[in-house]
């Protein structure tokens, strides 16, 4: 099993929709957890980290579960300017491991 | 400040070429990688530094060396170049290296390069 999975998509939506993106890994013992943003031919931006709790911001919200090992991203009324690629980020331990990426899951929001 | 920077944009090299590829941070980050990313591959880690003088392999560093002599700058070198480094390089950074690689990692705009 791969450390950190993700559906790549791409998932078409039209604007307005809520969609809702899944992320796996393998290592119970991860740490930390992040969501980063993709554009296209652009650098990886952080979106959210991804807190134990769940956490929102504006139309966007994460969520943990360790039983399961997995992360969530849900995007509520999705904009045009949503498209992009969605990076799921584990830090396997504490300390200076690392981090490992997702491949990314790829969304168009469409008009 | 200008964040994380890297130079150049855009090479092409022929095969056995070597270059340095050049990034540099003016936010006095302790923790710096590079990456390279694929089609379908995603983002995977080359090498990465925690401090000055202090730098590690990560999941792919055959064919590339780097070196921290200064907080700022971490180049990576491409001893001699094959086709399959084809690739969109990154270079990012993050603050803390004590606190773990926790913290937002920053990415450099990236360097596209072709090896023929």
């Amino acid at each position: 099993r791969k450390e950190v999975e993700q559906d790549p998509g791409p998932f078409n939506v039209p604007e307005g929709a809520t969609v809702a993106f899944n992320c796996t890994y393998s290592n119970s013992a991860s740490q930390s957890f992040f969501w980063y943003r993709q554009d296209c031919r652009k650098e990886p931006k952080l979106l959210m980290s991804v807190y134990s709790s769940g956490n929102e911001d504006g139309r966007f919200t994460a969520q943990l579960n360790r039983a399961s090992q997995y992360i969530s991203l849900l995007i509520r009324d999705s904009k045009l300017s949503d498209s992009a690629t969605y990076l799921c980020v584990v830090t396997p331990n504490s300390g200076n491991t690392p981090l490992v990426f997702g491949k990314g899951t790829r969304l168009s929001v469409i008009a | 400040n200008a964040g994380v920077t890297q130079t150049p944009k855009f090479q092409v090299l022929k095969t056995g070429q070597s270059m340095t590829l050049q990034c540099a941070q003016d936010m006095n980050h302790e923790y710096m990688s590079w990456y390279r990313q694929d089609p379908g591959m995603g983002l995977r880690l080359i090498h990465y530094s925690v401090g000055a003088g202090i730098t590690d392999q990560g999941e792919v560093p055959n064919g590339y060396n780097v070196s921290r002599s200064t907080t700022e700058d971490f180049p990576l070198r491409l001893l001699s170049a094959a086709p399959s480094q084809t690739s969109v390089y990154f270079c990012a950074s993050s603050y803390s290296a004590a606190r773990g690689i926790t913290d937002t990692q920053y990415f450099g705009p990236g360097t596209r390069l072709t090896v023929l």
